[in-house]
């Protein structure tokens, strides 16, 4: 079974601040999602990344995809209250299922 | 275009009781999902359908039921509620194909006492 292991789990920071939280696999990733959760709302899709080494850029936010395939990290740049949320990664995996990681809780103050 | 659709948006059942929790999506997607979160065990699949007429099991589905209505409708049925499925419930849908993101609903939080 795969285990994917977010970190940090909670992460507190002042706006302006970057950050950056990461996400592992136990196993090779068939391909990577990451979506943000916003309080009483679903996850929402932010981008996917399929090819090992590959980098993609949203705005402040700037998503890695391990050259192995097997971690993926999400860097915010001066970070505001709106990226406040639960931010999941997930491996869209085989027969179309996607296994999610357990989040980083991300607060951003004022 | 209202994306997925969930009902309802609260519930609460004894322990016992039977309920069917209710999913449409207006995106002629192929496949739709039920999920569940809990706080420290993020979201866990209990039951997907990668296409109208087909349903399987996922990571999580003792206890629960599915049904496949249409290619618009997937609804989860509890048939004896416990208390261990108080949880909010998750719906979503995709397209076919590795690539395509989730598009998920806003959830069904179900309490039983």
């Amino acid at each position: 079974t795969q285990l994917l292991e977010q970190s940090p789990q909670f992460l507190s920071i002042q706006e302006g601040e970057n950050l950056t939280v990461y996400c592992n696999s136990s196993s090779v990733f068939s391909s990577l999602q990451w979506y943000r959760q916003e309080p009483g709302e679903g996850p929402v899709l932010l981008v996917t990344v399929v090819t090992g080494g590959e980098v993609k850029k949203l705005k402040r936010l700037t998503f890695q995809f391990g050259d192995a395939r097997k971690d993926s990290s999400l860097h915010i740049t001066a970070a505001q209250p709106g990226d406040t949320g639960l931010y999941l990664c997930g491996d869209t995996g085989t027969a179309s299922k996607l296994t999610f990681g357990t989040g980083t809780r991300l607060q951003v103050t004022l | 275009n209202a994306g997925v659709t969930q009902t309802p948006k609260f519930q609460v059942l004894k322990t016992g009781q039977s309920m069917t929790l209710q999913c449409a999506q207006d995106m002629n997607h192929n496949s739709m999902y039920w999920y569940r979160q809990d706080p420290g065990m993020g979201l866990r699949l209990i039951y997907y359908s990668a296409s109208e007429g087909t349903t399987d099991k996922g990571e999580v589905p003792n206890g629960y039921n599915v049904s496949r209505l249409n290619k618009r409708e997937f609804s989860l049925r509890l048939e004896s509620a416990a208390p261990s499925q108080t949880s909010v419930y998750f719906c979503a849908s995709r397209m076919t194909g590795r690539d395509y993101g989730y598009t998920f609903g806003s959830g069904t939080r179900l309490t039983v006492v």
